[in-house]
């Protein structure tokens, strides 16, 4: 056990719909990344945020977009669903912004009908 | 542009034979690499870290890793393979000095026969 957890484990919804998902670090760690996890692209950066503040951006759609919030929880909100964005999504966490390892939680399974 | 390429997508191995599994970074600065394992429907989990420490990194469950920069490779060991060992690899890549995100290699699924 990581220590991170994301809910729910599993999604299904239909095309256009949008969902939240949602990832609590562990206890202490300020940085929150999501990252993307599918067949065709492999596991991909979104987005990282540090004590509630945007840090980095990797390949986040514009139709997707993260926050943090004051207790560090993040959540990551996917909207206009497509078929292609059917993926895992991990959260990750780590204590600092640099070389630190990333802990990472269970991942939501998004499907996408 | 830093980037990971792990060679072979499937590797096969008898029980306890050897374990390797490739992988070259490509970075302008000095990276941080990692390896990770991912089981079946679990989230990834760290085996061992490089930061510019010692070059050969010791990880869990008996897994180790050489940095050599000269070939900039960061290519996973294990002297004998376990059923357990059955998994998906990534490595993954990550700079010294700036942000944090891990850019990954295409993983590498590792089967193990009796």
């Amino acid at each position: 056990d990581s220590g991170v957890t994301q809910t729910p484990k599993h999604l299904i919804t239909a095309t256009g719909q949008r969902v939240t998902l949602r990832c609590s670090p562990r206890s202490g760690d300020l940085s929150v990344y999501w990252y993307q996890q599918s067949l065709d692209q492999g596991l991909q950066f979104l987005i990282q945020y540090y004590n509630g503040e945007e840090r980095a951006k990797g390949n986040i759609l514009e139709r997707f977009s993260a926050q943090q919030f004051p207790d560090l929880h993040s959540e990551l909100n996917l909207s206009s669903l497509e078929l292609g964005d059917s993926a895992l999504y991990f959260c990750a966490s780590s204590s600092s912004q640099q070389g630190d390892t990333q802990y990472f939680g269970p991942g939501t399974r998004l499907t996408v009908l | 542009a830093q980037s990971v390429t792990q060679l072979g997508s499937h590797v096969s191995v008898s029980e306890g034979a050897l374990v390797l599994l490739r992988c070259n970074y490509s970075s302008s600065v000095p990276p941080y690499l990692f390896w990770y394992v991912q089981y079946p429907n679990q989230g990834l989990q760290l085996l061992l870290k490089y930061t510019s420490a010692a070059t050969l990194v010791k990880g869990i469950n008996g897994f180790e890793a050489e940095f050599k920069k000269s070939e900039t490779s960061f290519h996973l060991t294990k002297p004998s393979a376990h059923m357990s060992d059955a998994a998906e690899y990534f490595c993954a890549v990550t700079l010294s000095g700036g942000y944090n995100k891990l850019i990954f290699g295409a993983g590498t699924r590792l089967a193990v026969h009796p």
